[in-house]
């Protein structure tokens, strides 16, 4: 069965970096898109990033871009979530989801989730 | 960005009862809309794509309807483990994707 397995959360000052990573098995890596997906403590969802099949392309929100970097490593079944300069409001729940349908861009299986806590 | 918008924030329902939520897209978004239900403590776990197909494994007491702006969602007779946490998300024009704020549904 499909699992990703979200590590690498934490409590980390403002303007620090941390990297998220998320462990992917039971189905073809290399054939779907992968994204981030938050929730900060009592909010809603908030779409973070998504990358595609190969990796060749990434989007961002608005509210991340030019801070965070999406990528995956196909060869180990690994997505990962690079991020800078955190600020306070960054602080939330980050899943990785996995895309439905190569391209469809509603998301099937999350991850258990890994809590980012950015405070000083 | 299309911003959606779903009501009412909270519905309180009995069990056994109908309970239908709504979701309102700001600009057309075809039939690219997908229903998750949330849990305390768990992950989103997707209900509806397409706007009315069932994902895998959800019962048939739970059905979507609607085209453009405007969506529901409908849970034919409320079980206990049917009190949550309901999210619509677009996935016609990005990026953003975007969801909904959610509406909690809670034991009346």
């Amino acid at each position: 069965q499909v699992q990703l397995v979200e590590s690498g959360g934490g409590v980390v000052q403002p303007g620090k970096s941390l990297r998220l990573s998320c462990a992917a098995s039971g189905f073809t890596f290399s054939s779907y898109g992968l994204h981030w997906v938050r929730q900060a403590p009592g909010k809603g969802l908030e779409w973070v990033a998504v990358i595609i099949d190969d990796g060749s392309d990434q989007f961002y929100a608005d509210s991340v871009k030019g801070r965070f970097t999406i990528s995956r490593d196909n060869s180990k079944n690994m997505l990962y979530l690079q991020m800078n300069s955190l600020r306070v409001e960054d602080t939330a729940v980050y899943y990785c989801a996995k895309d439905r349908r190569l391209g469809g861009y509603d998301f099937d299986h999350w991850g258990q989730g890994t809590l980012v806590t950015v405070s000083s | 960005e299309i911003v959606m918008t779903q009501s009412p924030a909270t519905l309180s329902v009995s069990p056994g009862e109908r309970a239908t939520l709504s979701c309102r897209a700001s600009q057309s978004v075809s039939s690219n809309l997908a229903w998750y239900q949330q849990k305390p403590g768990q992950a989103p776990r997707l209900l509806i794509y397409s706007a009315s197909t069932r994902a895998t494994g959800i019962p048939a007491r739970f059905s979507g309807s609607g085209s453009g702006t405007e969506f529901t969602l409908t849970i034919s007779s409320l079980q206990s483990e049917d009190f949550a946490v309901y999210y619509c998300q677009q996935y016609h024009a990005w990026p953003p994707l975007t969801f909904g704020g959610g509406t909690k549904v809670e034991i009346k």
